[in-house]
């Protein structure tokens, strides 16, 4: 099992650029997130997905937009990509979605935006 | 609501023991995650604690809102940043709520 991946690895945008971070899971996990790390804050939840069809957001969501496409994929859109948003973002899955689960998680996508 | 704070960076000589703290405030049902990042790896799992379980562990009781992780003998591949992960689920209702702290940079000598 590949466990949770994540594409691409590196991206580099301009202001106001839009680009979509992919993220799949193999482990027929009902729960999806999306986290973004930055340094001295730790990780910071942007958006999860409890279930298929459904996605509810997190701490931080501004600027962000999501889809659940399946079971497997979680994607995370940045419509107008901003300095600020520059991060290593990190998609995670659980089991059933609840506080109690262990989260599985990608090894990032680290995004510069200039 | 919660808040979850850690020890920002700590240092050590290769053979020691160290003790990271997680220290929380919450109002619901705790269960507190311990991940560790290596570079270029992904997040992984250490040690999951619900209150059920806490005796378990030594270093600390979920009750007390301090869940510190200890670490015997560390090695220079020990170095990394340690993460704890507050998931609270409420009294009242299906909300859940999950939150890191910044995490706790050890650094091992040799």
């Amino acid at each position: 099992n590949a466990g949770v991946t994540q594409t691409p690895k590196f991206q580099v945008l301009k202001t106001g650029q839009s680009m979509t971070l992919q993220c799949a899971q193999d482990m027929n996990h009902n729960s999806m997130y999306w986290y973004r790390q930055d340094p001295g804050m730790g990780l910071r939840l942007i958006y999860y997905s409890a279930s298929e069809g459904t996605t509810d957001k997190g701490e931080v969501p501004n600027g962000y937009n999501v889809s659940r496409l399946n079971k497997r994929e979680f994607s995370l859109r940045l419509e107008s990509a901003a300095p600020s948003q520059t991060s290593v973002y990190f998609c995670a899955s659980s089991e059933r979605g609840i506080a109690a689960d262990t989260q599985y998680f990608g090894p990032g996508t680290r995004l510069t935006v200039l | 609501s919660n808040s979850v704070k850690q020890t920002g960076q700590i240092t050590v000589s290769e053979g020691a023991s160290v003790t990271m703290n997680c220290t929380y405030t919450s109002t619901g049902y705790p269960t507190l995650f311990w991940y560790v990042e290596y570079p270029s790896k992904p997040l992984q799992l250490l040690q999951r604690e619900t209150m059920e379980n806490s005796k378990n562990f030594g270093g600390g009781n979920i009750k007390d809102k301090n869940s510190p992780i200890v670490k015997y003998s560390v090695q220079v591949s020990d170095s990394a940043v340690y993460y704890c992960l507050l998931g609270e689920s409420c009294r009242m209702g299906n909300n859940n709520d999950m939150r890191f702290g910044a995490g706790t940079r050890l650094t091992v000598k040799p």
